[in-house]
């Protein structure tokens, strides 16, 4: 089945205490993305990466890392969690980015509660 | 300010009952206008994708529509049905110096009643 994993779906940690949310995809996308979600603020972007070795800044990005070693995976690392980074995580992918008209499948969300 | 202003912020109707929501935009110009379901604790669904030069399109009882002079988006579901709860996002792609920016509404939460 066509889809976008993440791990884990749920995750209470405390402050400084680093940690990786893995994302990993089985289409052969190029293209994948971090959001979070925050109630009354909505979706916003936090990293994007076009291909393998290639990744940019979003909206957000600040206290947040990613690599993309491998076309399948785009982990979000978190060197140093903070309370305000208690959020609803989203991975995406698509065939290419944004401009073209391709589909962006999301995967089913990370609950990242910080204390 | 949000450039993309989403109404209404929820919306309650019957089963059965059409429905529209809109997205107003000021941001221009702009490559794509994106409609996305997403269900409560779930990852957004795409529903539509337009060009900023189209002015419709359909996804079984979803129709999107675009109209450029007004900067106004709507998101018409017709017959609508118990699944249909579910908040809908709207999304616009607009350039920028670094490479592209997504700009997202905040939603409309849309409450189908039996």
């Amino acid at each position: 089945e066509a889809q976008v994993t993440q791990n884990p779906r749920y995750l209470i940690t405390v402050t400084g205490k680093k940690l990786t949310v893995t994302c990993s995809q089985n289409m052969n996308h190029e293209y994948m993305s971090w959001y979070r979600q925050d109630p009354g603020l909505g979706l916003r972007q936090i990293y994007y990466s076009m291909n393998v070795e290639v990744t940019d800044k979003g909206d957000v990005p600040e206290g947040y890392k990613v690599s993309r070693k491998e076309k399948r995976n785009f982990p979000l690392i978190l060197e140093s969690p903070s309370p305000n980074q208690t959020s609803l995580y989203f991975c995406a992918s698509s065939f290419t980015g944004p401009y073209s008209y391709n589909e962006q499948f999301f995967g089913p969300g990370t609950r990242l509660t910080v204390l | 300010k949000n450039q993309v202003e989403q109404s209404p912020q929820s919306l309650i109707i019957l089963e059965g009952k059409n429905c529209t929501l809109q997205c107003n935009y000021t941001v221009s110009p702009f490559s794509n206008l994106r409609w996305y379901k997403q269900d409560t604790g779930r990852g957004p669904v795409s529903l539509t994708i337009m060009t900023f030069s189209e002015n419709t399109k359909s996804n079984g009882r979803y129709t999107a529509t675009l109209d450029a002079d007004t900067k106004q988006s709507s998101l018409h579901i017709t017959a609508s049905q118990l699944s249909d709860s579910a908040s809908y996002i709207c999304v616009l792609l607009t350039g920028r110096d670094s490479g592209y920016a997504l700009n997202f509404g905040k939603g409309t939460s849309l409450l189908v009643t039996p």
